[in-house]
């Protein structure tokens, strides 16, 4: 099945920085990559996403790249800002029988110091 | 939007009582719900996917059993835990999936078994 692995678990930036975090996944079959944002004691939320079939999207501040070829994906956050301070997981899928399964990254840590 | 609610948002009960937790899908049908559970500091894991009208599927470890699984509706899942122990304290969240898009997560249920 799939196996995804994320990195760092622990990131520290500055205010105004940029934040990178990368994952890769082991099956070549998913095609589709989301990223969530979970603050404490609440639910995940999608940020961003893409699909296999893109290499690279951006939504403001937010942009996720994607490497088919080496099966990884990062995502990268600009001019940071203390609200995006969270933990955040990536995720993988491949669309089975009518629905996505989601394997998720083991969560990153993000804290912006002000 | 895909809003997802999920009811309640903290519970806690004695040992050996069932609790039972709902999932929502507010404003789209959703054509799979799938249960996470989250213990502290570590990623999600998948307990099962459920669709409107069928048995859930369980992930290997997760003991069908104990943790009963209703989809009445595309609208509505519940996780029921019977026989709660203090191992099963952790947050349960779900997710539902619009169709060719997923992982809409709920707010997420807080368990505390005394």
């Amino acid at each position: 099945g799939e196996n995804v692995e994320q990195h760092p678990s622990t990131l520290s930036v500055q205010e105004g920085d940029s934040a990178v975090i990368k994952c890769t996944y082991s099956d070549s079959a998913s095609n589709y990559f989301p990223w969530y944002k979970q603050e404490l004691g609440k639910g995940p939320q999608l940020i961003i996403d893409i699909r296999s079939n893109v290499g690279e999207k951006k939504d403001q501040r937010i942009a996720v790249t994607l490497n088919k070829t080496a099966k990884h994906f990062s995502l990268h956050i600009t001019e940071t800002q203390p609200e995006d301070s969270a933990v955040y997981f990536c995720a993988a899928s491949n669309f089975i029988q009518g629905a996505q399964k989601l394997v998720f990254g083991q969560g990153t840590r993000l804290t912006i110091n002000p | 939007g895909a809003v997802v609610s999920q009811h309640p948002s903290w519970v806690i009960c004695k040992s050996g009582t069932s609790v039972k937790i709902e999932c929502r899908s507010l404003d789209f049908q959703a054509t799979t719900m799938f249960w996470y559970r989250q213990f502290p500091k570590q990623s999600l894991m998948l307990m099962a996917t459920s669709n409107e009208g069928s048995k859930a599927t369980y992930e290997q470890g997760v003991e069908k059993d104990k943790f009963l699984i209703n989809h009445a509706s595309l609208t509505l899942s519940t996780l029921t835990v019977t026989s709660a122990h203090p191992e099963d304290s952790s947050f349960y969240i779900c997710s539902a999936d619009k169709r060719y898009r997923p992982g809409f997560f709920g707010p997420g249920t807080r368990l505390t078994v005394l």
